[in-house]
Parts: structure tokens; C-alpha cells; sequence
């Protein structure tokens, strides 16, 4: 049982270029989310969805994208990079919300220049 | 928006003591959550409470929803247990995420 996995565990883009990060989880939880860790703050809701073809925005959403097409797959989706998104991205699944118990992924750490 | 703020945010402390790291929120919730955060940086799930006590080996977390505030309780504490413990709130409804404290970085020293 892998739980959630997220990828790349590292990435460095350039201003202006775009990627996806991809998280999957096999625990068949409706809930998926995507948090940004930025040191001296606490983590930050970016996305989430609470189901396949549902998503809605958390608190900071601008410069992200996301989709749910099946329930294991949450992509997230950096349409053009900036220096202001380098952080480190979580993926977290829970089985129906997040007031579920939250399974996290192993994180991302994004640098942009 | 709901507030949550830890303290403290450094701790220090030797092998054995037991440790208290403590947890307030502004805003009614429906469900608190302590997470601990490994120098790898994986973030794994400690408990979720709602009301009560919760008890797992050598960890304890409290929760006063009338004063709205949660303690995480470690004893005999471990150099193992040295990591970020974080608390997280969820509020229901609206912004379906949970709002996270900044963390209280624990360091055990044998």
C-alpha cells in the first residue's frame, strides 16, 4: 500500500516555464489537496478537490492549475513559473474531507530562477 | 478565518523530560489535527480529535473545545522524537482545508 506519492521529489525551472506535480494516491479517498510550505509560515491551502471531477480553490490559488479526472490522480500544474512560487508542495488525501485523518505525500521542493 | 497559533515555537529539552507543546485557535472547529514533520521533511499524522483525549505509546493530545486549545504531551521523550510538530484545524464548510500552526520545532538531546 503506497499511501500518497508525489513527484518529483525535486525540480528547479526557470522563470516563465511550466510543470506539473504530480500526486496519486490508492487509499480511494474522495478528498485531495495541495499545500505550499514557505519557511516561517504554516503550510497554505493552495487547491483541493472532494472528489473526480470536483475542485475548488484554497487561499492562495493564483499561478496554480489543477484537474481531478480519476479519484487517485490530483496533478498540480504551474502554468508559468515565478521566483515567488519556489516552496515546498505537499499532496494530502483524506478518505472523505479534510476533518478525515490526512495522509500527506513525501513533498516537493520547487526552485524557481 | 481561523487563527492557530502554537507555542513554543523552539524547544529544547534532555532525554526523559516530558515535553507539552501546546495549540490555541480562534475560530469553533470540527476537527484538530497533530502532524509531525521529520528533517526529511515527510509530514505524517499523529492524531485527529474532535473532543477528549487521545492516547498513542508515548504520545497524549488533549483538546478544550470551550477554551479552544490542544496540548500534545510526549513523555520519556526520545532523540527520536526530535521534528517539527504541527497542529492543523479544521473549521468545516467554506475553504474546505485545514488551516496549519507554524510548527514547534523540538529538539531531544540524550
Amino acid at each position: 500500500n503506497a499511501g500518497v506519492t508525489q513527484t518529483p521529489k525535486f525540480q528547479v525551472l526557470k522563470t516563465g516555464q511550466s510543470m506539473t506535480l504530480q500526486c496519486a494516491q490508492d487509499m480511494n479517498h474522495e478528498y485531495m489537496s495541495w499545500y505550499r510550505q514557505d519557511p516561517g509560515m504554516g503550510l497554505r491551502l493552495i487547491h483541493y478537490s472532494v472528489g473526480a471531477g470536483i475542485t475548488d480553490q484554497g487561499e492562495v490559488p493564483n499561478g496554480y492549475n489543477v484537474s481531478r479526472s480519476t479519484t487517485e490522480d490530483f496533478p498540480l500544474r504551474l502554468l508559468s513559473a515565478a521566483p515567488s512560487q519556489t516552496s515546498v508542495y505537499f499532496c494530502a488525501s483524506g478518505r472523505t474531507g479534510a476533518g478525515t485523518e490526512a495522509f500527506f505525500g513525501q513533498g516537493t521542493r520547487l526552485t524557481v530562477v | 478565518k481561523n487563527e492557530v497559533e502554537q507555542s513554543p515555537q523552539n524547544l529544547t529539552a534532555q532525554e526523559g523530560e516530558f515535553i507539552t507543546i501546546n495549540c490555541s485557535y480562534s475560530v469553533g472547529i470540527s476537527a484538530l489535527h497533530w502532524l509531525q514533520q521529520h528533517p526529511g521533511g515527510g509530514i505524517v499524522s499523529l492524531f485527529m480529535l474532535s473532543s477528549g483525549k487521545k492516547k498513542h505509546g508515548r504520545l497524549i493530545a488533549t483538546i478544550n473545545i470551550q477554551e479552544k486549545h490542544s496540548s500534545l504531551h510526549i513523555t520519556a521523550s526520545h532523540p527520536r522524537d526530535s521534528a517539527v510538530y504541527i497542529c492543523a484545524a479544521f473549521s468545516g464548510g467554506g475553504a474546505d482545508g485545514l488551516t496549519f500552526g507554524k510548527g514547534t520545532h523540538l529538539i531531544i538531546q540524550p
